[in-house]
């Protein structure tokens, strides 16, 4: 099955920084990638999504990139803000034309000082 | 996006005891949902894939007569956690697959077995 591994665990930076959280899978046939944003006690919630057709997808001050060959995919947050503090999660599936299964990276901890 | 409730969204009980979690899909006709668990500083482990009329899919590991499935329609899937111990304490949340590639996620239910 799918493995995703996500670094780092943890990151910390100053407002206004640039965060940057890697993800690798292991199964060639996945082809949708999707970021969450969790805060402690919440539900996962979707910030960005790609799909293997595309290299990279932006949305305001998060982008994604994505390199099928090497099966990695990265978060870019730019200008961060303290409330972009929380857990974030990338995950991996494989899209069949019905409902699929995600299999999520560990998370990256994420905290921005003033 | 589609909305997804969850009940309770908190309960203690005691070792041995069962509880029941309803998810519920609002909006949606719910053919498949999946369940997943959460451990505290943890990523999210899918449990299972259920199905609306028919028996649930379970991941390896996660044992079927202990987490009880039911999805008998299309807006309602529960998650019955039988005899119940404090190593099953963790949050537990549901999501709708809606037959395209997101999911929509329930806002959790947080289990403690005392």
């Amino acid at each position: 099955g799918e493995n995703v591994e996500q670094h780092p665990s943890t990151l910390s930076v100053q407002e206004g920084d640039s965060a940057v959280i890697k993800c690798t899978y292991s199964d060639s046939a996945s082809n949708y990638f999707p970021w969450y944003k969790q805060e402690l006690g919440k539900r996962p919630q979707l910030i960005i999504d790609i799909r293997s057709n595309v290299g990279e997808k932006k949305d305001q001050r998060i982008a994604v990139t994505l390199n099928k060959t090497a099966k990695h995919f990265s978060l870019h947050i730019t200008e961060t803000q303290p409330e972009d503090s929380a857990v974030y999660f990338c995950a991996a599936s494989f899209h069949t034309g019905t409902a699929s299964k995600l299999t999520f990276g560990t998370g990256t901890r994420l905290q921005v000082t003033l | 996006g589609a909305v997804v409730s969850q009940h309770p969204s908190r309960v203690i009980c005691k070792s041995g005891t069962s509880v029941k979690i309803e998810c519920r899909s609002l909006d949606f006709q719910a053919t498949t949902m999946f369940w997943y668990r959460q451990f505290p500083k943890q990523s999210l482990m899918l449990m299972a894939t259920s199905n609306e009329g028919s028996k649930a899919t379970y991941e390896q590991g996660v044992e079927k007569d202990k987490f009880l499935i039911n999805h008998a329609s299309l807006t309602l899937s529960t998650l019955t956690v039988t005899s119940a111990h404090p190593e099953d304490s963790s949050f537990y949340i549901c999501s709708l697959g809606t037959g395209g590639n997101e999911q929509y996620f329930g806002p959790g239910t947080r289990l403690t077995v005392t």
